[in-house]
């Protein structure tokens, strides 16, 4: 079993929309989440990063943590078209990071 | 500018041929890491250092090595490349960890025939 699961998609949503994406892990000793998004050909870069259970916003993104059912969420609301990326769960314990195999994401205009 | 880089940025070698893809960030972070991203495996974590001659093994460290003698620089190094090593890597650091933010930079396209 992986240590993290998540949906690869693809997902499209018309411009508005809101996005909801998740993930699911396995480790409980997860201490932190994070959020990355990737856009095509480049590296990924932070959004959201989170260590307890619970809703952090920041703008249109919310991420959700849920340490009983050990389930992460992004939700995007009002999506752009430059939202269109790959969209990264990645979590930690200690040193080492593990991610998600990523959901992309297509916002049409 | 602050910033991640990667050298080469594409490769294409043949099997048992060694090569090293360089990393280097001007931020005076400690906490550097390299991935490998595949499909349908996402991002791996090959190796990283929390500071200088410091070490350790990812999840996926086999057919690799690195060195940390400058805080700045970061080397992978492939001493028998495998087409199975055939990957987008990634070298990211950050000001410290777990929270801080890691910076990647731009990928290493490498191609081992």
């Amino acid at each position: 079993q992986k240590e993290v699961e998540q949906d690869p998609g693809p997902l499209s949503v018309p411009e508005g929309a809101i996005v909801s994406l998740n993930c699911t892990y396995s480790n409980s000793a997860f201490q932190y989440f994070m959020w990355y998004r990737q856009y095509s050909r480049k590296g990924p870069e932070l959004l959201m990063y989170t260590y307890s259970s619970g809703n952090k916003e920041d703008g249109r993104f919310t991420a959700q943590v849920d340490k009983s059912s050990k389930y992460i969420s992004l939700f995007i609301r009002d999506s752009q078209p430059s939202d269109s990326a790959t969209y990264l769960c990645a979590m930690n314990t200690g040193n080492q990071f593990y991610f998600g195999t990523g959901t992309s994401l297509t916002v049409i205009p | 500018e602050a910033q991640v880089t990667q050298n080469p940025r594409y490769l294409i070698t043949v099997t048992g041929k060694k090569l090293t893809v360089t990393c280097s960030q001007n931020m005076n972070h400690e906490y550097m890491s390299w991935y490998r991203q595949d499909p349908g495996l996402g991002l791996r974590q090959i190796y990283y250092s929390m500071n200088v001659e410091v070490t350790d093994k990812g999840d996926v460290p086999e057919g690799y090595k690195v060195s940390r003698k400058e805080k700045r620089n970061f080397p992978l190094i492939l001493e028998s490349p495998s087409p199975n090593q055939t990957s987008l890597y990634f070298c990211a650091s950050s000001l410290s960890w777990p929270l801080s933010e890691q910076f990647f930079g731009p990928g290493t396209r490498l191609t081992v025939l």
